[in-house]
């Protein structure tokens, strides 16, 4: 079986402020680990992945992500935050054991004030 | 804007009614998802086809029926649907199923009604 927890609903954050958006999660076998972003009455657009290889992985719009193995996490961060960056956070997962389906958390609503 | 086209972008429909979504990918995929998108609740895959062939169906009821003719087209066929049915409806790709990413449509917002 396989999971992902995304543990807040919303982050508030001040634009030019860091963003972390975290991202736990569980799989057997090694982990596929996927963010898409989802802006209002659009499908998901794919940000970054991590598959294998250095932990720190980035992505779109100076988004990057840290794969941490010990604490099963895949958090997701931008240095500055923009108001360009609110919407919705998905943290995705996928075993490699398996062609087991794209595990998707429940998302995080990310609100970015000027 | 990803490769991903829907149509129609928005449905209403009465519970009588018999319509179809329709999705289209100019990636060149041989993957295609449909998912529902439900307020407050995470995606849900509905289907999967991987070289035009169903490799997953995760218990929808049968009111959904899956299409896929050929590897860049996918359709949703609907009929007899619930209120509860109403949902925004997701259409992906991906280059295998393993570990690429997929790709997603705008999505169509379906109002049952």
């Amino acid at each position: 079986a396989q999971s992902v927890a995304q543990p807040e609903d919303q982050v508030n954050v001040a634009e030019g402020n860091p963003l972390t958006v975290k991202c736990t999660y569980s799989v057997s076998g090694n982990p596929y680990l996927f963010w898409y972003v989802q802006y209002p009455n659009r499908g998901l657009q794919f940000l970054l992945k991590y598959i294998t290889g250095d932990n720190l992985v980035k992505g779109s719009y100076g988004f990057e992500a840290e794969f941490n193995k010990s604490q099963t996490s895949f958090h997701l961060k931008k240095p500055s935050a923009l108001v360009s960056d609110s919407a919705l956070y998905f943290c995705a997962v996928r075993s490699s054991d398996s062609w087991g389906k794209l595990q998707f958390g429940a998302g995080t609503q990310v609100v970015v004030t000027p | 804007e990803t490769g991903v086209t829907q149509t129609p972008r928005h449905l209403v429909m009465g519970m009588t009614n018999k319509k179809s979504l329709k999705c289209e990918q100019h990636l060149g995929h041989n993957a295609m998802y449909w998912y529902k998108q439900s307020a407050k609740k995470p995606l849900e895959l509905m289907f999967v086809y991987s070289l035009e062939e169903r490799v997953e169906n995760n218990s929808v009821p049968s009111r959904f029926s899956p299409e896929c003719p050929n590897s860049s087209h996918l359709f949703l066929h609907l009929h007899t649907l619930q209120p509860e049915d109403s949902a925004l409806y997701l259409c992906a790709s991906s280059q295998d199923r393993g570990k690429n990413e997929q790709f997603f449509g705008p999505g169509t917002r379906l109002t049952v009604l």
